[in-house]
């Protein structure tokens, strides 16, 4: 059980076009959702979190609105990169906190973003 | 009063060893302490996990052990093998986890034969 799922694993996309990044749980419902990103050889750095049915809080430094981010059930959270530039190639990792173990938190497998 | 801080860098053990992996915090008010095991190009997943108020948790091969005056937590890993090889990262939270968690820097494991 706590199974996270990304699509896709990886994209190549030209600069100045969006890409859109599904993180659902497939056998459990959650609460809340946070997005990371993570550099190579580099700790996990979180971007968000979003709560079902509400807007996500940023952290510092990452623009909202460049980093879409849509909630829209217990199962499904949506990272949007607008406008991606070269710079935003990266490895977006979600994670989805578990509705019924509130602490524990469970990570997808990532999605590796080229921004050619 | 955020930081995980996380040593050492990275690790050499050999096989049928005992890799031992440090985390020190600040922040008394974290009360959730979980280990992550990330292999490369994949993501995190869930090793074992800790609370404050048990001084150590013991899952097969992995065990943490947890000093609150100190404000220390360290992972054990007995009888390393070389599929444990991988990057290990500490973790804590607030509010019985209803915080996000604040990730130490990684330590990169490499169990040789």
């Amino acid at each position: 059980g706590a199974v996270v799922s990304q699509h896709p694993s990886w994209v190549i996309c030209k600069s100045g076009t969006s890409v859109k990044i599904e993180c659902r749980s497939l056998d459990f419902q959650a609460t809340t959702m946070f997005w990371y990103r993570q550099f190579p050889k580099q700790s996990l750095m979180l971007m968000a979190t979003s709560n079902e049915g509400s807007k996500a809080t940023y952290e510092q430094g990452v623009e909202k609105d460049k980093f879409l981010i849509n909630h829209a059930s217990l199962t499904l959270s949506t990272l949007t990169v607008t406008s991606a530039h070269p710079e935003d190639s990266s490895f977006y990792i979600c994670s989805a906190r578990r509705r019924d173990r509130s602490y524990e938190q469970y990570f997808g497998p990532g999605t590796r973003l080229t921004v050619t | 009063q955020q930081q995980v801080k996380q040593s050492p860098q990275s690790l050499i053990v050999q096989k049928g060893g005992i890799s031992i992996i440090n985390c020190a915090y600040e922040n008394t008010a974290f009360d959730y302490f979980p280990w992550y095991q990330q292999f490369p190009g994949k993501g995190p997943a869930l090793l074992i996990a800790i609370r404050p108020d048990v001084s150590e948790k013991k899952e097969g091969r992995f065990t943490i052990s947890f000093n609150k005056s100190a404000k220390q937590f360290s992972l054990h890993i007995m009888d390393s093998q070389p599929g444990d090889s991988a990057t290990y990262f500490c973790a804590a939270s607030m509010d019985s986890g209803n915080t996000p968690l604040v990730f130490g820097k990684g330590t990169r494991l490499s169990v040789i034969a």
